[in-house]
Order: structure tokens, then C-alpha cells, then sequence
């Protein structure tokens, strides 16, 4: 099951530099998407979510980018922090109440 | 900020024993779920459950699986008869209509 795929196992970023994390979608029916940040050991932890009906959605530091037809989405981490060094997972979900399907997760590093 | 609380949050089991996974969602919460992720691999949706019955499962789901909400606040999930590629992380979610997914920390099950 590769309906949401992270191609990227990991990123290095130098500290005060942008963050580009990428996901791509293969089913058309999802309708809102979801980023986590996972520490080793412990439960996903919610970043930022964006629906079908918006192409941006922006929290501080972190901004999500929806771009349906190419069935992408990117969360962007800006400037990011050593502490932002972690599992970055992207989820979809279809209907209310409805499963997540994650990608692979991209394992960041931010570096001081 | 409200949490959802799993317990244990490691359990050891030998092959073939029964085990009970708890977890305490969100009081205001309609929606549950069990994920789990084994080692160096994808977070796995494996149930959800509303209205006091399951409301999807996935293939993994098999009948060595079930769940059941007995007290209007415990929400768990038993594994009749463990196996060793049973071993995972397994999270507890729930969520509101509003799409809000909370995770929590996790229960490590390692299968000997």
C-alpha cells in the first residue's frame, strides 16, 4: 500500500536554514493530509494539518503546502532549530472519523 | 492539554500468550483507533472504532485481534494468541469531527 510516499529516508539542514519536506499522494479521494513529528520511543505528535479546499495553511515556524493536482504536499520549517530534529511523518485521511495512512517518514536533522 | 494515556508502555510477552494493550482517549473524543509500527517501517492503521463498534480494520486486523470500549472511558485491544512478528510500537488515537488526531505515547510489545 504506497498511496502516500515520503521518497526522501532523510535531510540535513543547517540550523537557521529552511526545512523542505515532501510527500506525495496517489488517491484523489483524500481530503485532508496531516504532518507528525515522532521522537525514537515515543507517539506521533501533531505538526500541522491542511484540507482539500486550501492550497496553504501556515502555524509559526511551519508552513504546508497542497498542491492537488501534482497530489503533493511539502511542510516547510522556517528557520528551523536543532530541536525540530526528529521523524516527520505525513498522514491522509478520506472521510471524518476515517484511518490515516502515513508515508515512510523523513528522518530530519538539523545541524547547529 | 488534553492526552491520550496508554499502558504499559513496554510489555514483554512469550509466543502464544494473550495480551491487552490499554489506553484512556480523549474524553470528548467520538472516534478511536489502533495503529502500530513495527520497527524501521510505517506507522499501520489497524482499527477504528465508533458508536461502540468497529467502524473499519485494515488486513492485519485478523480475528487474533479485538478491541472493545468497556467502561465508557478504557478503550483496548487484545491479541489472543501473540506472535513474533507481533512485536511493534502500538498507538492509541483518537479524534474529534474536526479531524483532530491525538496519538499517544505508545506501547512497545516485544513477542519472545
Amino acid at each position: 500500500d504506497q498511496q502516500v510516499k515520503q521518497n526522501s529516508p532523510s535531510l540535513s539542514v543547517q540550523e537557521g536554514r529552511i526545512s523542505i519536506l515532501n510527500c506525495d499522494y496517489t488517491n484523489s479521494m483524500f481530503d485532508y493530509f496531516l504532518w507528525y513529528k515522532k521522537y525514537p520511543a515515543e507517539g506521533p505528535t501533531f505538526l500541522i494539518s491542511i484540507s482539500s479546499i486550501k492550497d496553504k495553511n501556515e502555524d509559526g515556524r511551519f508552513t504546508v503546502f497542497l498542491n492537488k493536482s501534482a497530489k503533493h504536499l511539502s511542510l516547510h520549517i522556517v528557520p528551523s532549530q536543532p530541536g525540530d530534529s526528529a521523524v516527520y511523518f505525513c498522514a491522509a485521511g478520506s472521510n471524518q472519523g476515517g484511518k490515516l495512512i502515513f508515508g515512510q517518514g523523513t528522518e530530519l536533522s538539523v545541524k547547529p | 492539554e488534553p492526552e491520550v494515556t496508554q499502558t504499559p508502555s513496554h510489555q514483554v510477552t512469550q509466543m502464544g500468550q494473550e495480551v491487552i494493550l490499554r489506553c484512556v482517549p480523549i474524553s470528548n473524543h467520538l472516534y478511536f483507533y489502533w495503529y502500530r509500527q513495527i520497527l524501521g517501517q510505517k506507522v499501520e492503521f489497524l482499527v477504528s472504532f465508533y458508536n461502540n463498534e468497529i467502524s473499519e480494520k485494515s488486513e492485519i486486523f485478523d480475528d487474533q485481534f479485538s478491541v472493545e470500549r468497556p467502561d465508557g472511558s478504557n478503550f483496548t485491544l487484545k491479541i489472543r494468541s501473540t506472535k513474533l512478528e507481533d512485536s511493534a510500537m502500538y498507538f492509541c488515537a483518537s479524534s474529534d469531527p474536526n479531524y483532530g488526531y491525538t496519538f499517544g505515547s505508545g506501547t512497545r510489545l516485544t513477542v519472545v
